[in-house]
């Protein structure tokens, strides 16, 4: 079946730093690949996704290739603020017979210091 | 500016016991569900409807009841409460358009004792 790994957390960064955040999956088909973000005490929310190969997203400086040769959907950002502190969720969706499923990865916390 | 409202926030049940979290959204779509958020697995989703008078089982569907009379509500129902039900409950929604964007409600940490 489909499935998410991700790299498992927690991650602690200084601000400025660069973050990486690797997720893989497995899928049959062609998946859309998307990046959810949950800051404290809120619901998940869409950051940005990617629905073919060699696609990036990108949002709030935040970005993401997919990737089909390495079937991955790595989160990158150049320079980390304290408000980017929030637990990340790399998610895919598959369509088969008219309905779409969402398949999420356990969740990456990260905390950024100041 | 609503979006999906869910009550409520906090409840804590003895087992045996018997809730409804409810699930309201304002967007008029089509596609409502609910998952679990427990700590190292991620979100589990439980059931699914992709219209009013539709639902479907989704990965974790065992103890859980839900209905759509409407297009705007989604209640989940627990009919006798288990320990192995303690965790965060999310209600979402979608146009159902195949866009994998989901609207998430703010959670419901539940506990169950």
């Amino acid at each position: 079946g489909d499935s998410v790994t991700q790299m498992e957390g927690p991650v602690t960064l200084s601000e400025e730093a660069f973050l990486t955040i690797n997720c893989t999956y497995t899928a049959t088909g062609y998946p859309s690949l998307f990046w959810y973000v949950q800051y404290p005490g809120e619901g998940l929310q869409l950051l940005l996704k990617a629905t073919k190969a060699d696609d990036k997203g990108s949002n709030k400086g935040f970005e993401a290739t997919y990737r089909k040769e390495t079937t991955s959907f790595h989160l990158e950002k150049g320079s980390v603020q304290v408000s980017d502190s929030a637990v990340y969720f790399c998610a895919l969706s598959t369509v088969n017979f008219g309905n779409e499923k969402l398949t999420f990865g356990t969740g990456t916390r990260l905390t950024i210091i100041p | 500016n609503a979006g999906v409202t869910q009550t409520p926030k906090f409840q804590v049940l003895k087992t045996g016991q018997s809730m409804t979290l409810q699930c309201a959204q304002d967007m008029n779509h089509e596609y409502m569900s609910w998952y679990r958020q427990d700590p190292g697995m991620g979100l589990r989703l439980i059931h699914y409807s992709v219209g009013a008078g539709i639902t479907d089982q989704g990965e974790v569907p065992n103890g859980y009841n839900v209905s759509r009379s409407t297009t705007e509500d989604f209640p989940l129902r627990l009919l006798s409460a288990a320990p192995s039900q303690t965790s965060v409950y999310f209600c979402a929604s979608s146009s159902g358009q195949y866009t994998g964007e989901l609207f998430f409600g703010e959670g419901s940490r539940l506990t169950v004792l």
